[in-house]
Formats: C-alpha cells, sequence, structure tokens
C-alpha cells in the first residue's frame, strides 16, 4: 500500500496563475482532508470530504476550490494563486466511523510558492 | 469549537535521558480524540500516538506515553530513552467530529 500520495511535491507559481493538487489514497478511506502548514503554525483545515462527491469547507477555505468525483481522490484547486497561498500542503484520508472520528493518515506534502 | 496549546516552542534533551512535552486542549464534544504527531526535517507527518477520551487509562507505544488529565484538559508526550532519531517538530491534536485542531507544535531536539 502507498497510503496517501500527493503531486507534485514541490511547484513554483506565478501571481494569477492557477495549478490542482492531487491527492490519491489506497486505504479506500471515506474521508478526505488538505491542511496548509504555515511557519509558526500547525496545520489549518482547508476542506474535507465525507464521500466521493460531497465537499465542504474548513477553516480556512478562502481562494481554494476542490473536488472529489472519485472515492481515492481529492483535488484542490488554486484558481488565481496570491502569494499568501504561499504554503506546505498535506492531504490526509481517513476510515468513517459511526461517531466520525478516526485517526488521519497523511501524505508527504507539497510546497508551494507563490511569487 | 476546539483550540490546542503547545505552550513549549523548542526543548532540548540529551540522548537516552527523558523528556515531556505539554498540550491543553478545550472542545466542546463529549466524543474526542488526541493525538501527538511528529513531523521530521523529511517533512512526513507520522502519528505518534491517539488518546481515546473515554479512555482512563494512558496510552502507550512504546518508549512514548501519554499523561492524560481529562479534567485539566491537559495532553503531556512523555519520551523515555530519547533517541536522535527523536528530534523533530511534535503536534498534538484534538479531533472531535471530523475535525482535526493542531497545536503550534514543539521543536524537539536530541543531542549526543
Amino acid at each position: 500500500n502507498a497510503g496517501v500520495t500527493q503531486t507534485p511535491k514541490f511547484r513554483v507559481l506565478k501571481t494569477g496563475q492557477s495549478m490542482t493538487l492531487l491527492c490519491a489514497q489506497d486505504m479506500n478511506h471515506e474521508y478526505m482532508y488538505w491542511y496548509r502548514q504555515d511557519p509558526g503554525m500547525g496545520l489549518r483545515l482547508i476542506h474535507y470530504s465525507v464521500g466521493e462527491g460531497t465537499t465542504a469547507k474548513g477553516e480556512v477555505p478562502d481562494g481554494y476550490n476542490v473536488s472529489r468525483l472519485k472515492k481515492q481522490n481529492f483535488l484542490l484547486g488554486l484558481e488565481s494563486a496570491a502569494p499568501s497561498q504561499t504554503s506546505v500542503y498535506f492531504c490526509a484520508s481517513s476510515r468513517r466511523t459511526s461517531d466520525g472520528t478516526d485517526t488521519q493518515y497523511f501524505g508527504p506534502g507539497t510546497r508551494l510558492t507563490v511569487l | 469549537a476546539q483550540t490546542v496549546t503547545q505552550s513549549q516552542p523548542e526543548m532540548s534533551v540529551q540522548e537516552a535521558e527523558t523528556v515531556t512535552l505539554s498540550c491543553t486542549y478545550d472542545t466542546s464534544e463529549n466524543n474526542y480524540y488526541l493525538f501527538w504527531y511528529k513531523q521530521p526535517p523529511s517533512r512526513q507527518m507520522i502519528l505518534v500516538i491517539r488518546q481515546e477520551a473515554y479512555k482512563q487509562q494512558n496510552a502507550t507505544e512504546n518508549r512514548f506515553s501519554v499523561n492524560f488529565q481529562k479534567a485539566a484538559k491537559s495532553f503531556s508526550l512523555k519520551i523515555s530513552d530519547s533517541q536522535l532519531g527523536d528530534t523533530a517538530m511534535y503536534f498534538c491534536a484534538s479531533l472531535g467530529f471530523q475535525k482535526l485542531v493542531f497545536g503550534t507544535g514543539t521543536r524537539l531536539l536530541v543531542s549526543p
């Protein structure tokens, strides 16, 4: 099992450009998440999905869009990148449980720089 | 709403010694879980240990153990027999219904 993988590992964008980050998991998890990590801060939730075709906003959703067309994939899009979106992005996944909580497993991260 | 506070930005310990990292949290959830994640220089987020709030017994994983004080909303991590490979950022996190909230992290340096 590869677990949670992210593509690409690094990317440099110019202000105003768009891009999509891909997250894939092979653990058959129902829940998937996108976080960003900035210096001196913990991870903050951008968007999440509790199943194929469903998405929801997290703590810092502005400037991002997501899609979950397949259970194993969760895409994070930046339509018009801004320097404030320079960060390390992590994807995570977890099983669905009766109380909605379970351990999240993380991908290796994507370092994005917006010039 | 959930909050997680780690008041120690940096800690140092010598190899083979014991170190304790502090974490306090606040949550309105009745059913929640607490975690410690390790982030080495490789950036990978690695699960260290997990504690179910409804369990009174403190979780242990080899050299890692927690001191879970539910009434005080405290969740500290003890690392015994520290090893050079334990050098990393350590994040405390609280998981309520679908939402995982992280603290700001403690950077641990293990020296020979």
